[in-house]
């Protein structure tokens, strides 16, 4: 079985700075990994994903992460947040050919301040 | 293009009614659907899945239980509410058609539903 660890539940900073979201998975077997946005009282979006290849992987809203194995991390990385990136981020692994579930974080509300 | 609905959007239930919330997805057919569950102050916890008409996996005891009547049809349901039943409820799909087993198909979730037990 795979579990999920996002170290901070809150992370607050101020528009223009950069951020970084924390995540560390355990798994016996190869992995995909995810990234996923919400917003108040929205569904979850999905920011980005790692499935083989690179290990940067770009996605939406200017958002990167970098897998590293050896580390069992995928943490989430942005040059330069803005207000609009207010949000709660919820890394997500899913076991390479296993059932189709995704084992989610808790997740890390993001506060970007003025 | 596909989508996801979820209805209601709110509902306030008094402990022990019943309940019936329900997801449909249109624009695909044949996906696996899913039931989370959201805490205040938690992740995501998976609730049930399902992978066509009439399958449904249950992830965890609970007093919640789940229904599949149409292929693009996911309902989840309870005899009787409890106070711990209250969250947030999202409703997700995937494509059932996943090829070999180590690909991967992204999962769409609909826009939820706040569930409030007093």
């Amino acid at each position: 079985a795979q579990s999920v660890t996002q170290l901070d539940s809150q992370v607050p900073v101020f528009e223009e700075a950069p951020v970084e979201l924390r995540c560390n998975y355990s798994s016996s077997v190869s992995v995909y990994l995810f990234w996923y946005v919400q917003y108040p009282n929205q569904g979850l979006q999905l920011l980005l994903k790692y499935l083989s290849g690179s290990t940067l992987v770009k996605g939406i809203n200017g958002f990167e992460a970098e897998f590293n194995k050896s580390q069992t991390s995928f943490h989430l990385r942005k040059p330069s947040v803005h207000i609009s990136d207010t949000a709660e981020y919820f890394c997500a692994v899913k076991a390479g050919g296993s059932a189709r579930q995704l084992t989610f974080g808790s997740g890390t509300q993001l506060t970007v301040l003025p | 293009s596909q989508t996801i609905h979820q209805w209601p959007a709110t509902l306030v239930q008094p402990v022990g009614s019943p309940l019936s919330l329900e997801c449909t997805v249109e624009g695909t057919s044949n996906p696996n659907l899913y039931w989370y569950r959201q805490a205040a102050g938690r992740g995501l916890q998976l609730l049930f899945y399902s992978v066509g008409i009439g399958q449904i996996s249950s992830e965890v005891p609970q007093n919640l239980s789940a229904s599949r009547p149409q292929d693009r049809q996911f309902i989840l349901s309870s005899k009787k509410l409890l106070l711990s039943d209250s969250g947030f409820y999202l409703c997700a799909w995937s494509s059932g058609t996943s090829g070999r087993e180590s690909s991967y198909n992204e999962q769409f979730f609909g826009p939820g539903t706040r569930l409030t037990v007093l």
